[in-house]
């Protein structure tokens, strides 16, 4: 089976603007999860979709927004960038045993 | 704060040593599962443990769940340079894909 794959690899955004990551989950795997990842505050949840709904967000501001579509592919989204959103952003798809595998990250620097 | 504590945050040692690694925390988890993740890259699962007192072996990797559930370790024996990474524990409270994170402890073997 292929694994997570995540578009794009590396991305270069300015403060302000706004942001689409994708991330496309082990087929046959419903859930997927997103997560930050920075030096000082190590992975921190964002939120997990489960057959088109949001089942569970984590503690980040309204400009960071996600959807799932019929075929399970994620995207997120961030608004209005701020130099603090420098992070790699790591997808992870689930089976129903719960395990996740995760992506190999999206690397977004906000200059 | 983090609601899993990983000890030590940096771990440097020689090839053929043995090392211990704990995540500690003061809440109940239905699982906990650990990975080792690389530069540039998304954490990649070693092992879900899921019953208090469980010890799974790995090769090398010897990994133990709490008796009540709360803490887990990690030990490596004669560790090898290709053991160098970042090593993430990871629980799972509420369902198994609403993980919360450790961390990490950083290792890094010398040849």
């Amino acid at each position: 089976k292929a694994g997570v794959t995540q578009t794009p690899r590396y991305l270069i955004k300015t403060r302000g603007q706004q942001v689409t990551l994708s991330c496309s989950p082990i087929s046959g795997h419903r859930s997927v999860s997103w997560y930050q990842q920075t030096p000082g505050q190590g992975l921190q949840f964002l939120f997990e979709y489960f057959s088109e709904t949001q089942r569970n967000k984590g503690n980040f501001p309204g400009r960071f927004s996600g959807r799932q579509f019929s075929n399970s592919r994620s995207e997120m989204n961030v608004s209005t960038l701020e130099l603090g959103d420098s992070a790699l952003y790591l997808c992870a798809s689930s089976s129903n045993q719960g395990e996740q595998y995760f992506g190999p990250g999206t690397r977004l620097t906000v200059t | 704060t983090q609601l899993l504590e990983q000890s030590p945050q940096f771990l440097s040692i020689q090839e053929g040593e043995n090392l211990t690694v704990y995540c500690n925390s003061s809440s109940v988890f239905s699982s906990l599962q650990w990975y080792r993740q690389e530069p540039g890259e998304g954490p990649v699962l070693l092992v879900t443990v899921v019953t208090g007192g469980e010890v799974k072996k790995l090769k090398r990797l010897t990994f133990q769940f709490g008796d009540a559930r709360k803490d887990s370790s990690l030990h490596i024996t004669a560790a090898q340079p290709g053991d160098t990474g970042l090593y993430l524990c990871a629980g799972g409270r509420y369902n198994n894909n609403d993980m919360r994170f450790g961390a990490g402890t950083r290792l890094t073997v010398k040849p």
